[in-house]
């Protein structure tokens, strides 16, 4: 079984400024990915970051990545430079043996 | 572009009318997902397919089924719905290799409303 826990369920940031999301997680699974999925208001999820549960280094998408803190059960994501566009609704999510298992989810608020 | 397609885009039906909601794929993933999402909470996983293994969750009601004809096509339907079905339905699908579930594309969802 898996459970992930995103325990903000609101943040604010302003434009340009960095914001780090929380995210913590358990899983039975040996074998795992994890990732973090943005979902805009009105528009379809799409895939944010991914990291391989077996890698340690810390993916990285432009100005997006991750700290991942395998021992802790701990990843969160880290946004900088942030853009008006960046708003949206953020989910953390695991995923193994066929299925995700999704956080109830952080909305963020860019401010001018 | 390789795609998630989901048709219709909205639905609204009655209490009790059946309804049927359809997903296609062009990116040929082996697995393919059906989620009840309600007012900006985390998706809720009702099933999924592994090639043609159907794999339903344990809470997922009876009033809820699916098929998956092919690999490009998969439906849900909601033989008699009921006001608590109103909500977004999106279809995903990712690759699974060994046992890593890959990145999941979803795609824009169906909205129903049940009047």
């Amino acid at each position: 079984a898996q459970t992930v826990t995103q325990s903000q369920p609101e943040m604010s940031v302003q434009e340009a400024e960095t914001v780090t999301l929380s995210c913590t997680y358990d899983t039975s699974e040996s074998d795992y990915y994890l990732f973090w999925y943005k979902q805009p208001p009105s528009r379809q999820m799409i895939l944010v970051i991914r990291q391989e549960a077996y890698k340690q280094q810390n993916a990285t998408e432009n100005r997006f990545s991750v700290n991942f803190q395998k021992a802790a059960k701990s990843f969160s994501l880290k946004i900088s430079d942030s853009q008006l566009g960046d708003a949206a609704m953020y989910f953390c999510a695991s995923g193994s043996r066929g299925k995700s298992t999704f956080g109830d989810g952080t909305t963020l608020t860019v401010k001018p | 572009d390789a795609m998630v397609i989901q048709n219709p885009r909205y639905q609204v039906t009655q209490f009790g009318k059946p309804v049927t909601l359809s997903c296609s794929q062009t990116l040929n993933h082996n697995v393919m997902y059906w989620y009840q999402q309600k007012s900006s909470q985390a998706p809720k996983l009702l099933f999924h397919y592994y090639d043609k293994d159907f794999n339903n969750e344990a809470d997922t009601p009876d009033n809820f089924q699916s098929r998956r004809p092919n690999t490009s096509f998969c439906f849900l339907d909601i033989r008699s719905p009921g006001l608590g079905d109103a909500a977004m339905y999106l279809c995903a699908t990712s690759r699974e290799v060994r046992f890593y579930t890959d990145t999941q594309y979803f795609g824009p969802g169906t909205r129903l409303t049940v009047l």
